[in-house]
């Protein structure tokens, strides 16, 4: 299908495993980014990507690691999950720099 | 935090009745865009103005953005339940895309 899609759409951990949430995109676009959304905080970066091999932090990177070895991919790791975690988590993609955003359905996540 | 900040943060309306968002942002920027949300959805892209622009529209909407204010309105003209969501600014700054608090709008019929 085309457009964004991410998985799981849904996903229940326990506090100190690893948990990789999947972001793949089919218009080749460069630019990726992943959000968290919590209540009373709106959308924050975490990490964002230019092109495949080049990554950087966003707002709240801390406890989170990307990878984007193929332009449409661009998975999220959270390497030891914590409570704090627990989130809905938004992957996005858009074609140029400073040009609209297409964002996917994104997956919320619980750590327990 | 980078984040911009939207004002209220919460609206509620009757249908046919305008809705007036605001949106402040701490940066310089490239251009400032406007986003929806619908319960439980990802964000929809509704509109995107340049920095050197100051008003845009775009059928029922209306954009306005003042750069030496670091701020940005958006207006829903005569609106319907359907727009009940919540709205996003969301600016560019360097590569870094980066959103307000937002602001729940509800229409009531």
């Amino acid at each position: 299908d085309a457009g964004i899609t991410q998985s799981p759409r849904y996903k229940i951990t326990e506090t100190g495993r690893q948990v990789t949430l999947m972001c793949h995109q089919t218009w080749s676009h460069s630019y990726m980014f992943w959000y968290r959304q919590d209540l009373g905080h709106g959308l924050r970066l975490i990490y964002y990507s230019a092109a495949a091999d080049i990554t950087d932090k966003g707002e709240v990177p801390d406890g989170y690691v990307v990878s984007r070895s193929k332009t449409e991919n661009f998975p999220l790791t959270l390497e030891s999950a914590t409570r704090s975690q627990t989130s809905v988590y938004f992957c996005a993609s858009s074609g140029q720099i400073w040009t609209e955003a297409f964002f996917g359905q994104g997956t919320r996540l619980t750590v327990v | 935090s980078q984040q911009g900040e939207e004002d209220p943060q919460a609206l509620s309306i009757q249908e046919g009745e305008n809705a007036t968002m605001n949106c402040s942002y701490k940066t310089s920027i490239n251009n400032l865009q406007w986003y929806r949300q619908n319960s439980g959805r990802g964000l929809v892209h509704l509109i995107l103005i340049r920095s050197n622009e100051r008003e845009k529209h775009s059928g029922r909407l209306r954009v306005t953005l003042d750069t030496s204010k670091k701020s940005s309105s958006l207006l829903i003209t005569a609106s319907r339940a359907a727009d009940t969501a919540s709205y996003f600014c969301a600016y560019n700054a360097g590569n870094m895309l980066t959103f307000g608090g937002g602001t729940r709008l509800m229409v009531k019929p």
